[in-house]
């Protein structure tokens, strides 16, 4: 079975900030990790994905997020926090080799205070 | 852009009527395609995996009858809310990926659908 935990029911920072939103996963196989980007009333905007190679990884709008084989983790970051930033994040994952069933994490609501 | 489409993003019912959700991928062929459910200020729990010309597969605990998922073609799939209740209120979500991309590991959602049983 594979699970995420996103340990964070809601992180506040300051615009111009930087910015961690955690997650964590548990998966038999090779991980397959994504961060996706919910805005209000809207559905889920894809962010970015590790599948293999480089640990970090960068994705849309200045997000990037660092996987961590040893501690199981894969946590969101951006150096310097928007307003427009202020969303909620789910982090997935989904076992590479067992189809393309994906677990998402509870979700972090992420607010940037001008 | 959007690479999968759903329709309609907002729809109102009353008790006891059916409503049928579509989820289309545009300009690829989704074999499977996924339906999740979303209740407020929760995160997102699948519902029932769609697959092209065969039986739909079912999460534990969600009702086959109740929420008939239809994957007639390779671009669409559909779900319907039979006999909706007001407790089916939800924002429901469906997702698809195109494995013949570069980049096909990656799984794009649909908009959502929000729907509201009075």
């Amino acid at each position: 079975a594979q699970s995420v935990a996103q340990p964070e029911d809601q992180v506040n920072v300051a615009e111009g900030n930087p910015l961690t939103v955690k997650c964590t996963y548990s998966v038999s196989g090779n991980p397959y990790l994504f961060w996706y980007v919910q805005y209000p009333n809207r559905g889920l905007q894809f962010l970015l994905k590790y599948i293999t190679g480089d640990n970090l990884v960068k994705g849309s709008y200045g997000f990037e997020a660092e996987f961590n084989k040893s501690q199981t983790s894969f946590h969101l970051k951006k150096p310097s926090a928007l307003v427009s930033d202020s969303a909620l994040y789910f982090c997935a994952v989904r076992d590479g080799g067992a189809g393309n069933m994906l677990t998402f994490g509870g979700g972090t609501r992420l607010m940037v205070k001008p | 852009g959007a690479v999968v489409s759903q329709h309609p993003s907002w729809v109102i019912c009353k008790s006891g009527t059916s409503v049928k959700i579509e989820c289309r991928s545009l300009d690829f062929q989704a074999t499977t395609m996924f339906w999740y459910r979303q209740f407020p200020k929760q995160s997102l729990m699948l519902m029932a995996t769609s697959n092209e010309g065969s039986k739909a597969t079912y999460e534990q605990g969600v009702e086959k009858d109740k929420f008939l998922i239809n994957h007639a073609s390779l671009t669409l799939s559909t779900l319907t809310v039979t006999s909706a209740h007001p407790e089916d209120s939800s924002f429901y979500i469906c997702s698809a990926r195109d494995p013949l991309l570069e980049t096909g590991n990656t799984i794009y959602f649909g908009e959502g659908s929000w729907l509201t049983v009075v």
